[in-house]
């Protein structure tokens, strides 16, 4: 059973950074694309980035230049390093591989 | 970037039959687009119902299906039951960017 677990969510300051992890199982992260999608409070669905099989990259242009992504295949995860967060960058966070995880919030407020 | 189009809400009657439909400001939507419905009921966690224009999820049932139409990605719902009211949202891909469409709210009433 595929199975997505995020974690790292958490209120934090503008400016400040933070970064998520999402921890597959019963699939490889290696050999497939793993994507990062966000929804702001009572809003819709918004990509964000996204790491294709082959390791190439590609990033949403709001958070290009300050989000990364990036995997370990040995510990089956991916992570999202989140830099000089915005208080538009506020919303909960899902990793997807075709299954969704049940999101970590990222509030960003002083 | 591709701006991605959905009626911003529809509404069927139960074992109505209804399509959502999913159109790309840059031209016709090909099979090339991957194109994934994604399901999201109230404070539940979205999931992916169709993907690859017409391929379902184990748990999508029967009457959900996926299509090429007209030129735009579509979703059609045979025999619409009231479980089925959700938020639909639209999804291209290809191997780089993605572009989620604004979400097509279902009514079953």
């Amino acid at each position: 059973e595929v199975q997505l677990v995020e974690s790292g969510g958490g209120l934090i300051q503008p400016g400040g950074s933070l970064r998520l992890a999402c921890v597959g199982s019963g699939f490889s992260v290696s050999g497939n694309y793993m994507s990062w999608v966000r929804q702001a409070p009572g809003k819709g669905l918004e990509w964000v980035s996204i790491i294709h099989g082959r390791g190439d990259t590609y990033y949403a242009d709001s958070v290009k230049g300050r989000f990364s992504i990036s995997r370990d295949n040995a510990k089956n995860t991916v992570f999202l390093q989140m830099n000089s967060l915005r208080v538009e960058d506020t919303a909960v966070y899902y990793c997807v591989f075709f299954y969704w995880g049940q999101g970590t919030l990222v509030t960003v407020s002083s | 970037q591709a701006v991605v189009t959905q009626e911003p809400s529809l509404t069927v009657s139960p074992g109505g039959t209804v399509t959502l439909t999913c159109d790309s400001s840059t031209g016709v939507v090909t099979s090339g687009h991957y194109p994934y419905w994604i399901q999201q009921k109230p404070g539940q966690a979205p999931r992916t119902l169709i993907y690859d224009t017409n391929n379902k999820q184990s748990w999508a049932p029967a009457r959900f299906s996926g299509s090429l139409l007209g030129g735009k990605a579509a979703l059609t719902l045979s025999g619409a039951q009231p479980e089925d009211e959700a938020v639909y949202y639209c999804l291209l891909t290809d191997s780089g960017p993605w572009v989620f469409g604004g979400g097509t709210k279902l009514t079953v009433l």
